[in-house]
C-alpha cells in the first residue's frame, strides 16, 4: 500500500532555514500537502502542491517536488520560535483518502 | 463559525468500558473522518463517511464503530476499550475528496487513555 516517510526530528537555530523532507511511494499521488500541528492542537494546512508542479512558493515557505524520486520538501526561511511544531507530509490520489507521514518535530533554538 | 469541534477533550477509561466520541462541523461538509495519532506513526484513518447515513472502513477500523445520522455529526464508538486504543483521536471534515483544494479541516483532538 501507500507509504509516506519523514525523519522524526529536526533542530535549527532561529533565523536559519529549515528543510523538512518527505518521501512517498504512490506514483499515482495527485496532490501533496504539508500540515502543521502545534502542541495540543489539530493539524492545520500550510500549503499544497499539485503533482504536475515542481515548486511552489508562499511567503517564507517553499515546496519542492521531485516526482521522479517521489521526494517532497518544505523549506522555511528565517525560521522563528513560532515555527516550532510537528510538520506532516500527506499525499493522496484523485478521489482517494489522505495518507500521512509520521510527522517531523521541528525545534527552533534561540 | 466554530469549524470542527470534538468532545470530550480528555478521557480515561478502564479496559472493557465503552464510550462515544462526538465530532461536529458547521461548514456543511459532506465528508468526515476519524483518525488516531500515535507517536512515530502519523495519522491512521479509522473510519470515514462520504455523506449523511453512510460510513466506510479506513486503515484501522477494528474495535471501533461509527455513525453519521446527521450531516454535521460523526460519532466514534468504542464498545469495549482496550489499552491498545490509548491514543489521540482526531476528527476531520472536507467538502469532498476530489479537488486539490478539498483539504481536510481538523478538530483539536481527544486524548484517550485506557488503563
Amino acid at each position: 500500500g501507500e507509504d509516506v516517510e519523514q525523519s522524526l526530528f529536526l533542530s535549527v537555530r532561529e533565523g536559519d532555514s529549515s528543510v523538512i523532507n518527505c518521501t512517498y511511494t504512490d506514483s499515482s499521488s495527485t496532490y501533496l500537502y504539508w500540515y502543521k500541528q502545534e502542541p495540543g492542537a489539530g493539524l492545520q494546512l500550510l500549503t499544497y502542491i499539485f503533482s504536475n508542479m515542481d515548486m511552489k512558493q508562499d511567503q517564507r515557505l517553499t515546496v519542492l517536488l521531485n516526482k521522479k524520486d517521489k521526494h517532497l520538501s518544505l523549506r522555511i526561511a528565517d525560521t522563528q520560535t513560532g515555527d516550532s511544531a510537528i510538520y506532516f507530509c500527506a499525499e493522496r490520489g484523485y478521489g482517494q483518502n489522505f495518507v500521512f507521514g509520521p510527522g517531523t518535530r521541528l525545534s527552533v533554538l534561540p | 463559525n466554530a469549524g470542527v469541534t470534538q468532545t470530550p477533550k480528555f478521557r480515561v477509561l478502564k479496559t472493557g468500558q465503552s464510550m462515544t466520541l462526538l465530532c461536529a462541523q458547521d461548514m456543511n461538509h459532506e465528508y468526515m473522518y476519524w483518525y488516531r495519532q500515535d507517536p512515530g506513526m502519523g495519522l491512521r484513518l479509522i473510519h470515514y463517511s462520504v455523506g449523511e447515513g453512510t460510513t466506510a472502513k479506513g486503515e484501522v477500523p477494528d474495535g471501533y464503530n461509527v455513525s453519521r445520522l446527521k450531516k454535521q455529526n460523526f460519532l466514534l464508538g468504542l464498545e469495549s476499550a482496550a489499552p491498545s486504543q490509548t491514543s489521540v483521536y482526531f476528527c476531520a471534515s472536507s467538502y469532498s475528496k476530489v479537488g486539490v483544494k478539498d483539504t481536510q479541516y481538523f478538530g483539536p483532538g481527544t486524548r484517550l487513555t485506557v488503563l
